[in-house]
C-alpha cells in the first residue's frame, strides 16, 4: 500500500542550526502539507503546497520556515536558525482527494 | 476566526460501550467533515468523511452525523474495543481544501 515517507525519524540539532526534514509523498498526490505536534498537544497546521507553490500558511509559518519540492518526489521543510522551543513532531501529509495521508514524522530535538 | 472545539477531557468507558465524541465549530461552513484517528507518537490516519448534505454515514462500528445547522458533528463507536483507544481528531474543510485544520482532539480510553 502506498504511504507517505518521512526521514529521519528523528533529529538531534544544535540550537541556532539549520535542519531540513524530508518527505517523499505519495506518488499521485497533488496536496502537500506540513504540521508540528509539540508534546502533548494538538496537531497543528504550518503549510499547504500545491502546484509548486505554497497555498496556506499558518501564522508559525515564518520566515524561519520554507518548503520546497526540488524534484518530482521529495517535499522538504527547511528550519532556519532552530529554537528550543521549535522542538516537536513533525508531520508531512498529502493528498489528492480528501483523505490526507500522513508519515510518520519526524521528531525534532533543539539543545 | 475560525474554531473547532473538541472535548478537551478525556473519555474513559468500559469495553462494549458506545463511545460518542464531540466536534463543535464557529466561523466556518464546511463542505466536509473529516474524523482522523491518532496514536501517540503516530501521525493521524483518516477514518470518515461526511459531506454537508450527508446526515449521518456509517462504517462498520463507526457512526459519523453531521449537523450544519448545530455546527456540529458527533462520532460514535459501537461495540468499543480497548484496541480503540487513542485520540480522535476532527477536521472541517470548506473551500479549496488547502487548509486542513484540526481540532485538539479527545482522548478515549476503553477499558477492559
Amino acid at each position: 500500500e502506498p504511504e507517505v515517507t518521512q526521514t529521519p525519524s528523528h533529529q538531534v540539532t544544535q540550537m541556532g542550526q539549520e535542519v531540513i526534514l524530508r518527505c517523499v509523498p505519495i506518488s499521485n498526490h497533488l496536496y502537500f502539507y506540513w504540521y508540528r505536534q509539540i508534546l502533548g498537544q494538538k496537531v497543528e497546521f504550518l503549510v499547504s503546497f500545491y502546484n509548486n507553490e505554497i497555498s496556506e500558511k499558518s501564522e508559525i509559518f515564518d520566515d524561519q520556515f520554507s518548503v520546497e519540492r526540488p524534484d518530482g518526489s521529495n517535499f522538504t521543510l527547511k528550519i532556519r536558525s532552530t529554537k528550543l522551543e521549535d522542538s516537536a513532531m513533525y508531520f508531512c501529509a498529502s493528498r489528492v482527494n480528501t483523505e490526507a495521508f500522513f508519515g510518520q514524522g519526524t521528531r525534532l530535538t533543539v539543545v | 476566526s475560525q474554531k473547532i472545539e473538541q472535548n478537551s477531557e478525556a473519555l474513559n468507558i468500559q469495553e462494549g460501550k458506545t463511545a460518542t465524541l464531540t466536534c463543535n465549530y464557529t466561523n466556518y461552513s464546511p463542505a466536509y467533515l473529516q474524523w482522523y484517528r491518532q496514536d501517540p507518537g503516530r501521525g493521524p490516519v483518516f477514518l470518515l468523511l461526511i459531506r454537508e448534505n450527508e446526515k449521518e454515514k456509517r462504517k462498520e462500528r463507526l457512526k459519523v452525523t453531521f449537523d450544519t445547522t448545530l455546527k456540529q458533528s458527533l462520532f460514535h463507536i459501537t461495540a468499543s474495543q480497548p484496541a480503540d483507544s487513542a485520540t480522535y481528531l476532527c477536521a472541517p474543510l470548506s473551500g479549496g481544501y488547502n487548509k486542513l485544520i484540526f481540532g485538539a482532539g479527545t482522548r478515549l480510553a476503553v477499558h477492559p
